[in-house]
């Protein structure tokens, strides 16, 4: 069963305007992680954001915020102001708690448009 | 820290052959991973090592996988027998903690032809 689910293959968002990308997961522990992972068409995985599930607040990192709803099991990023260096793969990630497994969900393509 | 490195960056192997990759993980960081990412896809769990200890290894691995870190610093990844579908990039990532982000290597593409 997939555990991170990814619902957006692909988007167009216009420079400037904020952008939601959408994660839901499933796990059945009370202790997890969830990360977010920018890959550009160069190929390197770069680390945006974490929270964890017992973080009260919501994670923000400069212009990425995770909106974290934990009765509903999501985890949408928000990218505020989009430039065109956005442009990538974004990749939602969750640690389940019993142990250091990460598993990835399949991505969403993003395209800022000028 | 000079990061997480991978070698080779490319490798184009023959069907039947064996290959070997190596990721060198930021130093001191105890947590190793692989993982196989194709085309348009996430990440794709292969294990990973706690110091030397192997803890988990997907059950999507044939026995054809196998890895080794043996002294809890570098890690190897061996595929014997390649097929086309090992076509693949091979990530090497490593952490220092729990809580803490995966640092990622720049990859291993391997082609199988």
């Amino acid at each position: 069963a997939q555990k991170i689910t990814q619902t957006q293959p692909g988007m167009f968002v216009q420079e400037k305007e904020a952008v939601t990308l959408d994660c839901t997961y499933d796990t059945s522990d009370q202790s997890y992680g969830l990360f977010w992972y920018k890959q550009p068409s160069s190929g390197e995985m770069i680390f945006l954001i974490y929270q964890g599930s017992y973080d009260e607040q919501n994670a923000t990192e400069g212009r990425y915020s995770l909106n974290f709803q934990k009765a509903r099991k999501s985890a949408n990023l928000v990218i505020s102001a989009s430039q065109l260096g956005d442009s990538a793969m974004y990749f939602c990630a969750m640690r389940e708690g019993g142990g250091d497994k990460i598993i990835f969900g399949k991505g969403t393509r993003l395209h800022i448009l000028p | 820290d000079t990061g997480v490195s991978q070698n080779p960056r490319h490798k184009i192997t023959k069907r039947g052959q064996n290959v070997t990759f190596r990721c060198d993980p930021i130093s001191e960081h105890n947590r190793l991973y692989w993982y196989r990412q194709t085309l348009g896809q996430g990440p794709e769990f292969l294990t990973y090592f706690q110091n030397e200890a192997q803890l988990e290894k997907s059950r999507l691995l044939s026995d054809r996988f196998s890895a080794e870190r043996p002294k809890g610093s570098f890690s190897t990844l061996e595929i014997q027998r390649t097929e086309q579908g090992d076509s693949a990039m091979y990530l090497c990532a490593s952490s220092p903690h729990r809580e803490t982000p995966l640092h990622f290597g720049n990859g291993t593409r391997l082609t199988v032809t």
